[in-house]
Formats: C-alpha cells, sequence, structure tokens
C-alpha cells in the first residue's frame, strides 16, 4: 500500500514551453503533497506543499507564477512548470501523506527527470 | 526551524564491513526521524522511521538506527554491507505530523568489492 505515481517519468522540451508533471496517490487519500526538486548530486529542496480544495503553500525563492500547482482532488497534484528555460532542468519528486496511517510519513513518486534544451 | 546535518557526503565501504551513516539533527520538538534511500534516477525509499516510540529502530534491508536526544544523532547501521547498498541515503527531520520533510545533503555509500 501507499503506492504513489508520476507521469511522466522522463520529458525533453524545447526552452519556452511549459510542462505538465502529474502525481497520483494510487491506493490512499492525500490532502497533502510536496513538490520536490533535487538537482544532480545535491539533496532534495521543497518547492511547495500542495493542498486539496486550496491554494499551494511555496517556499521562499520559488516562483508561484512559474510552478504552478494545482491539487483538484484528494489523490492527483499536478505541477506545471510554465515557460520552462534550461535552468529549470531537473529531477522533480513528489510525495504525499496517508492521513489514515495517523504517521507523518511522506510517500515519495518515483520522480520525473525534465531536460529543457 | 528544524534541520539535519549528515556528516560525510560519501562514505566507502569493504563488502562484508559494518555501515555508518551520521546524522545529527536540530528541532525545538520532538522530532520524527526518518532515513531514506536513493538508487539512481528513482525516488525515495525509506527504510525506517523514528515517532517517539522505542529509541533502536529496525528498518528495511538490515539496517538500524538509534534515536540518541542527548546527543541529537540518528545514526544509520548495518553490521554487513552488501554491494546492493550502494546508494544514496537521506536522513530527514519533522516536527510535527502537519509540517513537511526536511532533508540532509545526502551520504553517498560506495561498496566495495
Amino acid at each position: 500500500g501507499a503506492v504513489v505515481s508520476q507521469h511522466p517519468s522522463r520529458v525533453i522540451c524545447k526552452s519556452g514551453t511549459s510542462v505538465k508533471i502529474e502525481c497520483r496517490s494510487l491506493d490512499f487519500q492525500a490532502t497533502t503533497m510536496f513538490w520536490y526538486r533535487q538537482f544532480p548530486k545535491q539533496s532534495l529542496m521543497l518547492m511547495a506543499t500542495s493542498n486539496e480544495g486550496s491554494k499551494a503553500t511555496y517556499e521562499q525563492g520559488v516562483e508561484k507564477d512559474k510552478f504552478l500547482i494545482n491539487h483538484a482532488s484528494l489523490t492527483l497534484s499536478t505541477l506545471t512548470v510554465t515557460s520552462a528555460h534550461p535552468e529549470d532542468s531537473s529531477f522533480y519528486i513528489c510525495s504525499a501523506r496517508d492521513l489514515d496511517r495517523g504517521s507523518n510519513e511522506q510517500f515519495f513518486g518515483p520522480g520525473t527527470r525534465l531536460t529543457v534544451l | 526551524a528544524q534541520s539535519v546535518t549528515q556528516l560525510g557526503s560519501h562514505v566507502s565501504v569493504s563488502e562484508g564491513a559494518l555501515v555508518l551513516l551520521r546524522c545529527n539533527y536540530s528541532s525545538s520538538v520532538p522530532p520524527y526521524l526518518f532515513w531514506y534511500v536513493q538508487y539512481p534516477n528513482q525516488g525515495l525509499q525509506l527504510l525506517l522511521k523514528y515517532t517517539s516510540a522505542a529509541t533502536l529502530v529496525k528498518g528495511i534491508n538490515g539496517f538500524e538506527a538509534e534515536f540518541k536526544k542527548s546527543e541529537t544523532s540518528f545514526h544509520l547501521t548495518k553490521p554487513s554491507a552488501h554491494m546492493s547498498d550502494a546508494a544514496e541515503y537521506f536522513c530527514a527531520v519533522s516536527d510535527s505530523r502537519n509540517t513537511p520533510l526536511v532533508f540532509g545533503k545526502g551520504t553517498r555509500l560506495s561498496v566495495i568489492a
């Protein structure tokens, strides 16, 4: 149980285009999902907290108009990188909490590798 | 605010030797502590977690960690390293059920045959 999926697993796009990444909790409901970015050989940096039915909470330094987050249901959150540039190339990982488990363990998706040309 | 320090960005051990990955945390309240493993181009897999129950926590793949409040540490150990243990390991802390995890910078474990 507690499986999180991400789609796509890998995407290559041209500079200036937008890319949408989906994060789904497959067998549990998640009112809160988190989006992280990981540059090569570095740790995970929290970008934003996605709350179902309300606006996402962004970390300092993360542009909310560039990284659009929509958490429309209890099992789906999407991250859209708008007008992507090469510096946005990174590994994007989402995670979700299973409220029914009563702990704050986060379950992670497999990640999405974004390459902007 | 909570933080995590992982000493040693790279640890190399021989196959069969003891694995010790260090993690020190900072938190103003009793923390929730986690160790995750990441294989190349993959997401994170939970190894073990401390949530104020037993101070010695056993996880998957033979790993365990001991919570030491006096030392603010949560070091990860495994008695005998296996080649398949080579990966990146992250320690993470959270101070409540409602806050996201804060990760350390990670330690890359290499296992030498």
